[in-house]
């Protein structure tokens, strides 16, 4: 158990919707990083926060917004959801602001139909 | 370009004998490299990393890295596999200049460990 957790676990919805993934950090960690893992584009890099504030961009789709609240956990929103979206969520969090070893989440599974 | 490739998508190796999975960097100044491991179903676990000093760094569950400056290459090693090594492994670099950085991961390596 790395001691991120995520929620939900599985999310099926239709197009166009809107939805949030949660994630919390492992204690003390104030970084947390978001990634997108399909079997077409691998694991790609969303977005890092780093203590509530945003630190580090990657591949991350305009539709596709993320923060980090006071108490460190973070949410991940997807809007105008596409087929092409469905794919494994990770949330990672690591002590500092540098991308040193990170302790990954569960994932959440999000099936667009 | 800041880059990471794995060339193999799978390794087979029988159990007992030494496995490789190989990995090389593209990325200016001194690289930071790591190596996590995916189980089915689960989140990626971080192995080892590189980032200064012994080129032969030791990590997780047995298994090592050596880190070759010349050939900018980054393999993670075992001595002996176990079926229960098979899972998919994933090499990172960290790049990025100033108080910015970023990790870029490699596309995976499956490795299947045969009874």
């Amino acid at each position: 158990d790395s001691g991120v957790t995520q929620t939900p676990k599985h999310l099926i919805t239709a197009t166009g919707q809107r939805v949030t993934l949660r994630c919390s950090p492992r204690s003390g960690d104030l970084s947390v990083y978001w990634y997108q893992q399909s079997l077409d584009q691998g694991l790609q890099f969303l977005i890092q926060y780093y203590n509530g504030e945003e630190r580090a961009k990657g591949n991350i789709l305009e539709r596709f917004s993320a923060q980090q609240f006071p108490d460190l956990h973070s949410e991940l929103n997807l809007s105008s959801l596409e087929l092409g979206d469905s794919a494994l969520y990770f949330c990672a969090s690591s002590e500092g602001p540098e991308p040193g070893e990170q302790y990954f989440g569960p994932g959440t599974r999000l099936t667009v139909t | 370009a800041q880059s990471v490739a794995q060339p193999e998508d799978q390794v087979n190796v029988a159990e007992g004998n030494p496995l490789t999975v190989k990995c090389t960097y593209s990325v200016s100044g001194n690289p930071y490299l790591f190596w996590y491991v995916q189980y089915p179903n689960r989140g990626l676990q971080f192995l080892l990393k590189y980032i200064t000093g012994d080129n032969l760094v030791k990590g997780s569950y047995g298994f090592e890295a050596e880190f070759n400056k010349s050939q900018t290459s980054f393999h993670l090693k075992k001595p002996s596999a176990l079926v229960s090594d098979s899972a998919l492994y994933f090499c990172a670099v960290r790049w990025g200049s100033g108080g910015y950085q970023k990790v870029t991961f490699g596309t995976g390596t499956k490795l299947q460990v045969i009874p």
